[in-house]
């Protein structure tokens, strides 16, 4: 199984300033044949199910603000939250759907110094 | 409008069984692949199990195959987990989810939850 471990497990941010969450997989999730990195990530706010935000390391859903970047290849990924704000308070987690069983990160909470 | 309606969750003994549900309407239910999703109280979230578009094909996580059961009614648009042998550790809120393209088989960010139905396993 693909093991996901993120970095940090917590973060704590100024309005207006950048959060970085780091994900490592145990194994590579790029698929050369296509040339696409199985790698998602998702925002969960309290008492919801999570949100698709990012696919593909990089692609953001139609309803995701452009200062949420996915970037990274093969093992080692990142989500960027430039200019946070307060509606960005939730728990981050990545996700590999290269490979069953699919695995998530542990998530990462962000919050508002 | 997608949606995606959990059922079936309570309390249950330790050894027992339990048969959740998951309701669909407002998309072609019978070319989504659909899987299961769960999440303790207090912690991450955790794969669970995914059947393919056409109930052909499932797969499992070590933790659960063996015991539970993923199916699917596409005359009723219904997806189903039948949960046996069940254990504290299988406490959680349990979320059925799509993926995101059509005609998968568990390779696909998963696009659509609903928002869950608790599970207790406790004595």
């Amino acid at each position: 199984d693909i093991v996901m471990t993120q970095s940090p497990d917590s973060l704590t941010v100024s309005l207006g300033e950048r959060a970085t969450i780091n994900c490592k997989s145990s194994q590579s999730v790029y698929l050369s044949s296509n040339n696409k990195n199985y790698l998602s990530w998702y925002q969960q706010k309290p008492g919801q199910p999570p949100k698709l935000l990012i696919f593909w390391a990089s692609t953001r859903e139609s309803w995701v603000p452009d200062r949420f970047i996915g970037s990274g290849s093969g093992t080692d990924f990142t989500l960027t939250i430039n200019t946070l704000q307060a509606e960005d308070v939730a728990v981050y987690y990545c996700h590999q759907y290269h490979s069953v069983p699919q695995t998530f990160g542990q998530g990462t909470k962000v919050e508002i110094k | 409008q997608m949606q995606l309606v959990e059922s079936g969750g309570g309390v249950v003994q330790p050894g027992l069984s339990l048969r959740l549900s998951c309701a669909a309407s407002g998309f072609l239910f019978d070319t989504y692949a659909l899987h299961w999703v769960r999440q303790a109280p207090g912690k991450g979230l955790e794969w669970v199990a995914v059947v393919s578009y056409d109930g052909r094909t499932t797969y499992y996580s070590d933790p659960v195959r063996g015991r539970f059961t993923i199916s699917r009614d596409n005359t009723q648009d219904m997806l189903y987990l039948q949960m046996n042998n069940l254990r504290p550790e299988d406490t959680a809120v349990y979320f059925c989810a799509t993926e995101r393209v059509r005609y998968g088989s568990g390779t696909f960010p998963l696009d659509d939850w609903g928002q869950g139905t608790l599970v207790v396993v406790s004595s």
